[in-house]
């Protein structure tokens, strides 16, 4: 089956610290990888995404590597921002598969 | 505005009761999806819809689920006879597209509260 384990929160890093959230997950094809961000008050948005394996996404100064020998899409920046304090959520689709998988978010917060 | 409209934002019910959760999707996307998000837990699947398409209802949880969409834009999630453990975020989301790429946009969700 499909799904996605995230690193469990909450993280609390101190401004223009390097920030990783783990991400792995199970998938019986070769799916498409996605972080969305949820930040306070806010729906869902999606941060960034890889449809195949070695891509990189970015955004935001955000990136991810799609990794199929891991099975990871670890999220990555280098000097996080009070702003950047929101919920991150790993996900993943197939080709065929009508919906998105998710993780259950880790929540970041970071102080001045 | 532009976004995927959610109402009511909050709502609390008493067990047993109905409730219904209305959704208006991005004008044009043909895609609509309905998640769950309980508390500690990732979101949850709960039902898809493509244009005309007969909808996939794989992830409702129970038969005192159910979800329409009418004109292929505005959509309702019922719950019938709720119950305390359907207390959750119900989050809506619509895409442009007719496969799936993951490009979701979501509503703010509905925080149901059945006590």
């Amino acid at each position: 089956g499909n799904s996605v384990t995230q690193m469990e929160g909450p993280v609390t890093l101190s401004e223009e610290a390097f920030l990783t959230i783990n991400c792995t997950y199970t998938a019986t094809g070769y799916p498409s990888l996605f972080w969305y961000v949820q930040y306070p008050g806010e729906g869902l948005q999606l941060l960034l995404k890889a449809t195949k394996a070695d891509d990189k996404g970015s955004n935001k100064g955000f990136e991810a590597t799609y990794r199929k020998e891991t099975t990871s899409f670890h999220l990555e920046k280098g000097s996080v921002q009070v702003s950047d304090s929101a919920v991150y959520f790993c996900a993943l689709t197939q080709d065929k598969a009508n919906n998105l998988f998710f993780g259950t978010g880790t929540r970041l917060t970071v102080i001045p | 505005g532009a976004g995927v409209s959610q109402s009511p934002s909050n709502k609390v019910t008493e067990k047993g009761k109905d409730v219904e959760l209305r959704c208006d999707p991005i004008s044009g996307h043909t895609a609509l999806y309905w998640y769950r998000q309980s508390l500690g837990q990732g979101l949850e699947f709960l039902i898809y819809f493509q244009g005309n398409s007969a909808p996939d209802k794989s992830g409702l949880p129970s038969d005192r689920f159910s979800a329409e969409r009418t004109g292929g834009s505005v959509s309702t999630l019922t719950i019938q006879r709720t119950q305390q453990e359907d207390s959750a975020v119900y989050l809506c989301a619509s895409s442009a597209y007719r496969v799936v790429t993951g490009e979701l946009f979501f509503g703010e969700g509905s925080r149901l509260t059945v006590l």
